[in-house]
């Protein structure tokens, strides 16, 4: 079993919907980080969170550490947005636990 | 400021060939990861750095894999006797003292054929 769960593992959406991906994780964590990853690009980090809620322009993420559930929301969605985004959590150590990533597509 | 660099970008070698794959963390922090993501997979912890204590290797595959940090900088990963399955983009991170945000360097691509 994975430590960090994702899902879904590929979304496809038209341009302006609100997007949601999840991220379920069964280990302790310091704290939890949304990646961004473009084709051929590199990885850039979106928010860390250890508890409620972080908005950044159309992104939000929230984090619930009972359930051990975290979620990142696109809202507006653009053609631009379109990237691997990766849910990774920092461990109670030095370790960090990715999930294996979703795929977004966004449709013009 | 400059963000994490790593070089070569890309590099193509043998079988059985050592490489070394080098990352330049941002000046001032203290944390460095080594990551590796291999084709359609998700992103696989190596080894991490803090500071001057002793570095933490659990990730690493194999005892084919080392790497070292000078003065708390420069860090360096080697791979001996490489293996087709070492193919991969190996990616380096750092972090500020208090661990909070990850900026990654945009990663070496390794072919071995």
């Amino acid at each position: 079993k994975n430590e960090v769960e994702q899902s879904p593992q590929n979304l496809t959406a038209q341009e302006g919907e609100f997007i949601t991906i999840n991220c379920s994780y069964s280990v302790g964590i310091s704290a939890l980080h949304w990646l961004q990853q473009h084709p051929g690009g590199g990885i850039v980090s979106l928010f860390m969170l250890s508890s409620g809620k972080k908005k950044h322009g159309r992104l939000i993420a929230t984090i619930n550490i009972q359930e051990k559930h975290s979620s990142l929301h696109i809202t507006a969605s653009h053609p631009r947005d379109s990237a691997v985004y990766i849910c990774a959590v920092g461990g109670t150590g030095n370790q960090f636990y990715f999930g294996t990533g979703t795929s977004l597509t966004v449709i013009p | 400021g400059a963000g994490v660099s790593q070089s070569p970008s890309n590099k193509v070698t043998e079988k059985g060939k050592d490489v070394e794959l080098r990352c330049d963390p941002i000046s001032g922090h203290t944390a460095l990861y080594w990551y590796r993501q291999s084709l359609g997979q998700g992103l696989e912890f190596l080894i991490y750095f803090q500071g001057n204590s002793a570095p933490d290797k659990s990730g690493l595959p194999s005892d084919r894999f080392s790497a070292e940090r000078t003065g708390g900088s420069v860090s360096t990963l080697t791979i001996q006797r490489t293996q087709q399955e070492d193919s991969a983009v190996y990616l380096c991170a750092s972090t500020d003292a208090g661990r909070l945000r990850q900026f990654f360097g945009p990663g070496t691509r390794l072919t071995v054929l």
